[in-house]
């Protein structure tokens, strides 16, 4: 049973440039978030997205938008990156969306902007 | 100002000691997860409390959620070499139980053998 899986699992990315992340929820997992974690601090929510649309939003600007595909799969794209948007990005995914605060992550990807 | 606080946000013991993280908030929570993450991987979910006072236990781990809900405490006994790691509670805001986690800052701990 394949858990969550992201990629690419490393990236470096120069400032003013846009990147796109991307995701496989868990087997049978429908709802996917993603989450920004900082150095030494916990993950802070982004979105969630549950048949292909935006549910749910965190305190982040609109350079962060995502998307989610028929296969449940989703990507997230962060446009005009700044030097702050370093960070470890985490994608998770839930049975449902009725279920989505017990959630699955991936390994994460690690974004650097220099 | 952090919603959910973890306290203490450090902790080195030795091998056999036992070990409790608290989790506190002003805030009610309609459930809380417990998460341990090791460097360079994604939070691994250890635990989901729902219910005000509930108690589960997973093998030396033991979790609590306060009876209001606004707080949880995790419990190690015989803390292990393995068990060496970043400790994150999360709680889900009602209403309903949706999936924006508000995660603390994290608890590091560091069992030396």
């Amino acid at each position: 049973d394949a858990g969550v899986t992201q990629s690419p699992t490393h990236l470096i990315k120069t400032r003013g440039q846009q990147v796109t992340l991307r995701c496989s929820p868990k087997s049978g997992h429908d709802t996917v978030s993603w989450y920004q974690q900082a150095l030494g601090q916990g993950p802070q929510f982004i979105f969630q997205y549950y048949e292909e649309e935006e549910r749910q939003r965190g305190n982040f600007p609109d350079r962060f938008s995502g998307h989610q595909f028929p296969n449940y799969s989703s990507e997230l794209n962060v446009n005009a990156l700044l030097l702050g948007d370093s960070a470890l990005y985490l994608c998770a995914s839930s049975f449902s969306v009725k279920f989505s605060y017990e959630q699955y992550f991936g390994p994460g990807t690690r974004l650097t902007v220099t | 100002t952090q919603l959910l606080e973890q306290s203490p946000q450090f902790l080195s013991i030795q091998e056999g000691e036992n070990l409790t993280v608290y989790c506190n908030s002003s805030s009610v929570f309609s459930s809380l997860q417990w998460y341990r993450q090791e460097p360079g991987e994604g939070p691994v979910l250890l635990v989901t409390v729902v219910t005000g006072g509930e108690v589960k236990k997973l093998k030396r781990l033991t979790f609590q959620f306060g009876d209001a809900r606004k707080d949880s405490s995790l419990h190690i006994t015989a803390a292990q070499p393995g068990d060496t790691g970043l400790y994150l509670c999360a709680g889900a805001l009602p209403p309903g139980n949706t999936g924006k986690l508000i995660f603390g800052q994290g608890t590091t701990l560091q069992v030396k053998p």
